[in-house]
């Protein structure tokens, strides 16, 4: 069974704090790794990741994949108060239109 | 920017009522996706459409049915709505995956009460 485990399933932390948020997969025909901030809404789109070790930023958000290994990881630096969400990973399957997603982390950052 | 719309942002409901939640999106996307959201469970596929008319099931489609009759719009249907279908309910869209994207794009959600 295809599946996508995300950990810590939840984190609190102080602003200003560095956080790794993990996602590992296991999948049949892998083809690519999503990550998605959900905060009260809608999720919205961060990075898509297929190929391994390279490095995919966005300010203090930045992320990488190891196809080896089989896992994914999201950095945040110098947390906000506004990085407070779930953080949700999704893997894309070659020959399917769905995505398998993790059950998130749900990150607070506290002043 | 892509925008999907649900047409209900808070929709509470009583046992056994016919529910319809409708969501449309602007960007001629073939794909589209019905979930729902529950604490600790993560989400969970009910029903996915990848052209007008066409439907598949997700993890989850019991007492779940979808109508897609425009390619913008995508319909779930709780048939007799019951308590355990309190929920919030996302919809999606996507091109399809051979483009070489994979990313879906999401609605703001219906949260759901059945009493």
């Amino acid at each position: 069974e295809d599946k996508v485990v995300q950990s810590p399933l939840s984190l609190v932390v102080h602003e200003g704090d560095t956080v790794t948020l993990n996602c590992s997969y296991e999948v049949t025909n892998f083809r690519s790794l999503l990550w998605y901030k959900q905060e009260k809404k809608a999720p919205t789109f961060l990075f898509m990741l297929t190929s391994s070790g390279i490095e995919k930023k966005s300010g203090r958000l930045s992320s990488i994949l190891d196809k080896k290994e089989l896992f994914s990881i999201l950095n945040i630096t110098a947390t906000q108060t506004g990085d407070s969400a779930v953080y949700l990973c999704a893997v894309a399957q070659g020959g399917s239109e769905k995505l398998v997603f993790g059950k998130g982390t749900k990150l607070t950052v506290n002043p | 920017d892509v925008k999907v719309t649900q047409s209900s942002r808070y929709l509470v409901k009583r046992t056994g009522e016919k529910v319809f939640l409708e969501c449309v999106q602007d960007m001629d996307h073939e794909n589209m996706f019905w979930y729902r959201q529950d604490p600790g469970l993560g989400l969970r596929l009910i029903y996915f459409s990848y052209d007008v008319k066409m439907k598949e099931k997700g993890d989850i489609p019991e007492g779940y049915s979808v109508s897609r009759e425009k390619k913008e719009r995508f319909s779930l249907i709780l048939e007799s709505a019951s308590t355990n279908q309190t929920s919030m309910y996302l919809c999606a869209s996507s091109s399809p995956g051979r483009a070489g994207t994979y990313e879906q794009y999401f609605g703001p959600g219906t949260r759901l009460t059945v009493t």
